[in-house]
């Protein structure tokens, strides 16, 4: 069975502070795709990134950074000088081969205080 | 490009009445999805729909829930009665892949907020 844990329930940093959101991953596929999301207050999920089983190579977008360990399980999520647009919910999901729906963690709340 | 449209935003009904949300995918997406998110709780699938055909329901609530998506487009999803515990936020995605292809992106709508009083 597949499953997303996002460990960090609550993270609260002040403006230009770099920050780290965790996510560990559990599946038995040997292809399957990662992604996170982000719920602003709004609601709506934004798309932020996805990435595919074969390809552990970091991104980096802007002030955003992602870092695929398969060795661990893990791709988590850097914001790099926080600013208080990035307060949000944040979602790592998980989905096979072949466009199956999103498992997802529980998300992350970060709160950028200025 | 138009995103994932929703209606309506936010509803409040009494516990045992009918309640009908739509959904508008991105134009020219096969899948779509509705999803059902609880407060502090990740989204989990309700049902995922390939053109017209329902590919996965398996977590549908079915003495309650129903969805139809006719023509392959506009989807709606409709709860009959209402539980108070159906209190949460129903999100509708789509995306452009098909069962044989990869994953494709699932982009969100923005909501529809049910509070069950």
């Amino acid at each position: 069975a597949q499953k997303v844990t996002q460990a960090q329930t609550e993270i609260s940093v002040v403006e230009k502070e770099d920050v780290t959101l965790d996510c560990v991953y559990e599946t038995r596929d040997t292809t399957y795709y990662l992604f996170w999301y982000k719920q602003p207050p709004s609601g709506e999920l934004v798309f932020l990134i996805r990435r595919n089983s074969f390809d552990e190579q970091n991104e980096i977008s802007g002030r955003y950074s992602w870092n695929f360990q398969k060795s661990t399980s893990s791709f988590n999520f850097t914001i790099t000088a926080s600013q208080v647009v990035d307060s949000a919910v944040y979602f790592c999901a998980l989905s096979e081969l072949g466009n199956t729906p999103l498992v997802f963690g529980k998300g992350t709340r970060l709160s950028v205080i200025a | 490009e138009a995103g994932v449209a929703q209606s309506p935003r936010y509803k409040i009904i009494e516990k045992r009445q009918s309640v009908a949300f739509w959904c508008n995918p991105i134009s020219g997406h096969a899948t779509l999805y509705w999803y059902q998110q609880i407060l502090g709780q990740g989204p989990k699938l309700l049902i995922q729909f390939q053109n017209n055909g329902v590919v996965d329901d398996s977590q549908l609530p079915k003495d309650r829930f129903s969805a139809e998506r006719l023509k392959g487009v506009d989807s709606t999803l409709k709860i009959q009665p209402a539980k108070l515990e159906d209190s949460a936020v129903y999100l509708c995605a789509s995306s452009s892949a098909d069962r044989a292809s990869y994953a494709e992106t699932q982009y969100f709508g923005p909501g529809t907020r049910l509070l069950v009083l």
